[in-house]
Formats: structure tokens, sequence, C-alpha cells
């Protein structure tokens, strides 16, 4: 089974311009994710789709930070104009659909990320 | 508030040398209860998932346990490629939402 795919693994760019990620998920997975991973931290949720409907974005910044799933697939996740604290590892991942009332939790499964640096 | 808290945030060990790692979790009802590893460069690979209190989990050199309140990760004569970050992760009832802790940095030596 092919694992999730992100692109590219590492992004350089200057504060206040804009940069892209790409995601492709586990062939089946409904749900996707993507995360901001700060050095030595645990990674904290940005957005979560579940086929192309966001169900959680309560923690992007939305005046710089989109995401869209337009075909319940791939993702694309973008910062314009970036700052120097999006510095980060952005990682994304995908779990079976998740079931609204009551089931178990599913495990996610996560790409190798994207590592950026601002100067 | 829905809380993760992993301990010790380092730990140095020698090959051989059994030890402990540990999650504490607040949440108004445990969906899941994920274990993580994590290597340099890499992204979190899933290790086990726990679903109710007095479950456990083997592979390997690696046990997790859970109960109410908290997660171990035993890990039993280690290996210096047992080194990586390990991170907790839960899901609670009536959210989507995964929350994670800051993980647990662990260095075995040869």
């Amino acid at each position: 089974e092919a694992g999730v795919a992100q692109s590219p693994r590492y992004k350089i760019i200057e504060k206040r311009q804009s940069v892209a990620f790409w995601c492709n998920p586990i062939s089946g997975h409904a749900t996707l994710y993507w995360y901001q991973q700060i050095l030595g931290q645990g990674p904290k949720l940005l957005i979560q789709f579940q086929n192309n409907g966001v169900v959680d974005d309560s923690q992007l910044p939305k005046d710089r930070f989109s995401a869209e799933r337009l075909k319940g697939v791939d993702s694309t996740l973008k910062i314009q104009p970036a700052k120097l604290e999006d510095s980060a590892v952005y990682l994304c991942a995908s779990s079976p659909a998740l079931r609204r009332t009551g089931g178990a939790g599913q495990p996610q499964h996560f790409g190798d990320g994207t590592r950026l640096s601002i100067l | 508030e829905d809380q993760v808290t992993q301990s010790p945030e380092a730990l140095r060990l020698q090959e051989g040398e059994s030890s402990s790692l540990n999650c504490s979790y607040t949440v108004s009802g445990l969906r899941g209860l994920f274990w993580y590893r994590q290597d340099p460069g890499k992204g979190p690979e899933f290790l086990f998932t726990l679903y109710s209190a007095g479950e456990e989990k083997e592979k390997e050199r690696l046990k997790a346990t859970l109960t109410k309140k908290e997660s171990f990760l035993h890990i039993t004569a280690p290996k210096p490629e047992d080194s990586a970050t390990y991170l907790c992760a839960v899901q609670a009832s009536g959210t989507y939402k995964y929350i994670f802790g800051t993980g647990t940095r662990l260095k075995v030596l040869a």
C-alpha cells in the first residue's frame, strides 16, 4: 500500500512571499489532515477534511493560510504572505472515513512533511 | 479542555536498560489513544491504538498500556535503533480532532 505523498520536501522563501504544499493521501482514505509541527513540539492541527468538505479549520490562520481538496483526493495548503513564525514542518495525514456517532478512533497515517524555512 | 501531557521530555538509556514513557490525558470521553514513533526528518509512524482501560498492545520490544487517566509505553531491552521521538495522541468522543502531546525524545546508547 502506497503511503501519504507530500511535496516538496523542503522549501526556503523570504517573508511576505507565498508558498504551496501538495498532499496525496492513501488511496481510499476519505479524511485528510494538515498539521504544523514546530521544532520540539507535537503536531498541531490546521485543517481537517472529510472528502472535499471541511470538518475543522478552527486553528487555521485564515488571514494567511488556505487549503482545498477539490475532488476529495489531493489537497493543497497555501500560505500567503508568509511570516517568520511560519517556519515549521507541514505534515499531511489521512485516515479512513470518520463515523459521526460513536465508533472507534482510527489511526492517522502521515507523510514525511515539507520543511519550510522563512528568511 | 482536552489535554495531553508526555513525560519525560527526553530520556537517555543504555542499550538493554528497560524503561517507560508516560502519556497523561484529560478528555471528556476517549475515542482512542494512539502512539507514534517519529524519526528525524520523517513523519510520525503509527505504532498502537488503545481504546479502553486495561487494554495492552505489544510489538517487538514495545508494550503500550492504558488506564483511565494515562498510558505507558514500556520499552524492554532497548536497542540503539529504538532511538526516536515517541508521540502520544488522543481523540475524544464527540469530536474528530486528534490532540498530540509534545513527545518524548528517546536516545539509546550502545
